[in-house]
Formats: C-alpha cells, structure tokens, sequence
C-alpha cells in the first residue's frame, strides 16, 4: 500500500491563480480530510467527507472547494490563491472514527506571491 | 472541544525520560486524550490515547489522573529521532476524521 499520497509536493502560485491539490488514498477508507499548517502552529480543518458523495466544512473552509466522487481521491480546490494561503497542506484518511485510525500524507507545500 | 494548553517548547538530551504535560480544565465526560507526534516535513502521526488512568505502549506512556483536568505524556529514554511537535488533544473519540490541533510542543534531544 502508498498509504496516503498527495501531489505536487511544491507550488508556486501567483495572486488570483487557481489549482487543485490531489489527495489519494489505497486503504479504502471511508473518512478523508483536508488540513493547513501554518508556520509554528498546529492544523487546522478545511474540509472533511465521510464517505463518497459527501463533504462538509471544517474550521477554516473559505476559499475552498472539495469534492469526493470516489472513495481514494479528496481533492482541494484554490477557486482564486492569496497570499493568505500560502501553507502547508496535508491530507488525511481513516478507516474509523477514533484519531486512532487516522492516517496524514507528506503534505504539499504552497507559496502565494 | 476542550482547550487544551502545553508549554510551547522542551529541551532534553539523550537517554533521559521526558514528561510533557497538557491541562485540560473544562474536559467533558465523553471527551478522551489522544496524543500526536509530527516530525519536520512530515504530517502527524497518533501517539497514544487515554480515558483515565495510565495507558502503555511501545512507544509512550500517557498518565491521567482522576479528575482528568490534565494529562502527561511519558517518552521514555529519548533519542535524537525524538526531536518533534508533540500535540495534545481533547475531544469525543468518534470526532477523529475532524480532529482539530493546537499549537503544540516543540521537543528537541540534544545529544
């Protein structure tokens, strides 16, 4: 198994740019998330889905979009970049609900200039 | 979710036992602690979790007295691989795939 993997590892963006950052998991679990990381803080929730078809907001889901339409892929959408996003973005899956069984990706590191 | 607060740094070195501890004053009754490690460039990764008492694993200790209002966990002759962010975490154990962090504590091992 990959575990959970995550695309690209790097990015630059320009101010009002769109991307998407990939997610994807092979352990067949049900439950995915989206955090950021800022510098010398801890996580904080985008997004969340607990099943395919399904998504809800997390703490700080302004100015993302998310979407499940298969049980490995959650991908995170930056509709228009600012600076304000530039983060470290990590994904998460679990095959519970226990933190238990929650599983992180490497992380994407984005920069907004 | 409960706050919870645990100093922002610790310096320790090699072979030593290291307690860090965490006060969660307004705990609820179906609230557990869970513990996180995440090491430079990488995501975080579970620790340990506990209702009351003490829970052991291979890799720490997590001591929580009975009125639950704080917790410590136990890292047992660390190492330089130690060096991490340590994160504490109070919630309902069905809230995982939402889990929300706090700032953590930044434990570095010198030799």
């Amino acid at each position: 198994n990959a575990g959970v993997t995550q695309t690209p590892k790097f990015q630059v963006l320009k101010t009002g740019q769109s991307m998407t950052l990939q997610c994807a998991q092979d352990m067949n679990h049900e439950y995915m998330s989206w955090y950021r990381q800022d510098p010398g803080m801890g996580l904080r929730l985008i997004h969340y889905s607990v099943g395919a078809g399904i998504t809800d907001q997390g703490e700080v889901p302004n100015g993302y979009n998310v979407s499940r339409s298969t049980t490995e892929d959650f991908p995170l959408r930056l509709l228009s970049a600012a600076p304000s996003q530039t983060s470290v973005y990590f994904c998460a899956s679990s095959y519970g609900t226990n933190q238990e069984t929650q599983y992180f990706g490497p992380g994407t590191r984005l920069l907004v200039l | 979710l409960a706050k919870t607060t645990q100093p922002i740094s610790m310096d320790s070195y090699e072979g030593q036992e290291v307690n860090i501890t965490c006060s969660h004053n307004n705990i609820a009754t179906n609230d557990y602690i869970t513990w996180y490690q995440q090491f430079p460039s990488q995501g975080p990764r579970f620790i340990i979790q506990g209702y009351k008492t003490k829970v052991t694993n291979e890799v720490a200790s997590l001591f929580i007295p009975a009125d639950r209002k704080s917790s410590t966990l136990s890292l047992p002759r660390v190492s330089l691989s130690d060096t991490a962010v340590y994160y504490c975490l109070v919630g309902e154990r069905t809230g995982g795939f939402k889990t929300i962090f706090g700032a953590g504590t930044r434990l570095f091992v010198k030799a």
